[in-house]
């Protein structure tokens, strides 16, 4: 069963570094979300993309953050100039829009600590 | 999409039936109710969903009342892996663009008791 995954798990940067995770979709999923998660908070939508297409941004998204997906396969988002209060547990969700349910499922997410 | 609203935690021996409520008292006719629980250091799991109907899969049912302002998650014999946060949402199903996003509230912390 090859569900979504993420990668690295975990990082740990300095303030100030850039930063680049990446998320496989499940397979023909053509849809696929990035989340934030904070400590004691449920996770807050980002960004999706259908196919290749980034179809909405979240006002958390500021200019320091970017998202693709050029294949409208994997997807990757980068974070540049890091601040601590990005710390946070980045999660990546793919759904089949076709399936009639265009139910989520979540990748294990990565955790991000900014020192 | 329709506000949520749960308790902040509860309690469920080991072996019992966990009910786990939710008040969605804004909800709108093309919204359906999601379940998700998240173990600790884990991404959010789907559980189940519906829209008007009772609904039943291999993990939980899912009771959602005539009027559709509350539902409730049942886990019919809890397990200590149901430990987790449990989270309630609606959200409209669309098959256009906007409102795929899930919103999630800060859901219920279930503890299932040895």
């Amino acid at each position: 069963d090859t569900g979504v995954s993420q990668d690295p798990r975990h990082k740990i940067t300095k303030r100030g570094q850039n930063v680049t995770f990446r998320c496989d979709p499940i397979s023909e999923h053509n849809r696929l979300y990035w989340y934030r998660q904070t400590l004691g908070q449920g996770p807050e939508f980002l960004t999706y993309f259908q196919n290749e297409a980034q179809l909405e941004k979240s006002r958390l998204l500021s200019d320091r953050f970017s998202a693709e997906r050029p294949k409208g396969s994997f997807s990757t988002l980068e974070i540049q100039r890091t601040e601590q209060g990005d710390s946070a547990m980045y999660l990546c969700a793919s759904s089949d829009q076709g399936s009639g349910t265009d139910t989520q499922y979540f990748g294990p997410g990565t955790r991000l600590t900014v020192l | 999409d329709a506000k949520t609203t749960q308790p902040p935690s509860m309690d469920c021996a080991e072996g019992r039936a966990a009910n786990l409520p939710c008040n969605h008292s804004t909800i709108s006719g093309n919204e359906y109710v999601y379940w998700y629980r998240q173990i600790h250091s884990q991404g959010p799991q789907y559980i189940i969903h519906g829209l008007k109907n009772n609904e039943t899969n291999e993990m939980a049912s899912l009771i959602i009342t005539e009027d559709r302002k509350s539902s409730t998650l049942i886990l019919p014999h809890a397990t200590l892996r149901d430990t987790a946060v449990y989270y309630c949402i609606v959200r409209v199903m669309t098959f256009n663009f906007g409102n795929e996003k899930l919103t999630f509230g800060t859901g219920t912390r279930l503890t299932i008791i040895p």
